[in-house]
């Protein structure tokens, strides 16, 4: 069972524009959300998070919203850059005394110069 | 300072033999996670360390899978008898603490990956 859900495995966006990417999630237990991104034969590089106490974090470009009673969160990015073109996942963890990610199947997105 | 680093960066074997892959984590954490990402899927749980004990191994898929943390550092994982299911990326990351309570948790820092094929 896929307790974290990312339905959309690409998106292509214009430079300049936003891009938003959606996350949706099952388990209730979840209190705490992540957005990483993966270029090509690197690891997972991460981006921005939130507590589900928030409802939205900022940093920079990128912003985390979290709707707890739709359990769905989504990253925005913008303006989206040339090298934001990457696959992004979205990721959760629990309190259950440690900190281990369950993963989306993750977003490709593409940023179109 | 020096990254997550995992050895080797691929490594091609064949059905039913041993194989190992190393992970040296970041200096001085304490946590240490391996994930597995097949084809198509995002990285898989597979188990956590804290120093040198294996904290949560309930992702490990079956017993052919272990890994050992020795000396609270570097982590190796052993697959005995590989099968051509167990053909994916194997992620390593590291993070400086772990938090019993809930605080912010610390960021995970992931290696670049083994891609492991098994033939």
């Amino acid at each position: 069972d896929q307790q974290v859900k990312q339905n959309s495995p690409s998106l292509s966006v214009q430079e300049g524009r936003i891009s938003i990417l959606n996350c949706d999630y099952t388990n209730s237990m979840f209190d705490y959300f992540l957005w990483y991104k993966k270029y090509p034969a690197e690891g997972p590089t991460f981006l921005i998070s939130i507590s589900s106490i928030k409802d939205k974090n900022e940093d920079g470009r990128f912003t985390v919203f979290l709707n707890k009673s739709a359990k769905h969160l989504s990253l925005h990015i913008v303006p989206s850059q040339p090298g934001d073109s990457a696959v992004y996942f979205c990721a959760a963890s629990a309190d259950f005394g440690n900190e281990k990610l369950t993963f989306g199947t993750g977003t490709r997105l593409t940023i179109i110069p | 300072g020096a990254g997550v680093s995992q050895t080797p960066s691929n490594k091609v074997t064949e059905k039913g033999k041993y194989v190992e892959l190393r992970c040296d984590p970041i200096s001085g954490h304490t946590a240490l996670y391996w994930y597995r990402q097949s084809l198509g899927q995002g990285p898989e749980f597979l188990i956590y360390f804290q120093g040198t004990g294996a904290a949560d191994d309930s992702g490990l898929p079956n017993d052919r899978f272990f890994a050992v943390r020795p000396e609270g550092s570097v982590s190796t994982l052993k697959i005995q008898r590989t099968e051509r299911g167990d053909s994916a990326v194997y992620l390593c990351a590291s993070s400086s603490i772990t938090l019993s309570g809930r605080g912010s948790p610390d960021t995970q820092y992931f290696g670049p990956g083994t891609r492991l094929t098994v033939l």
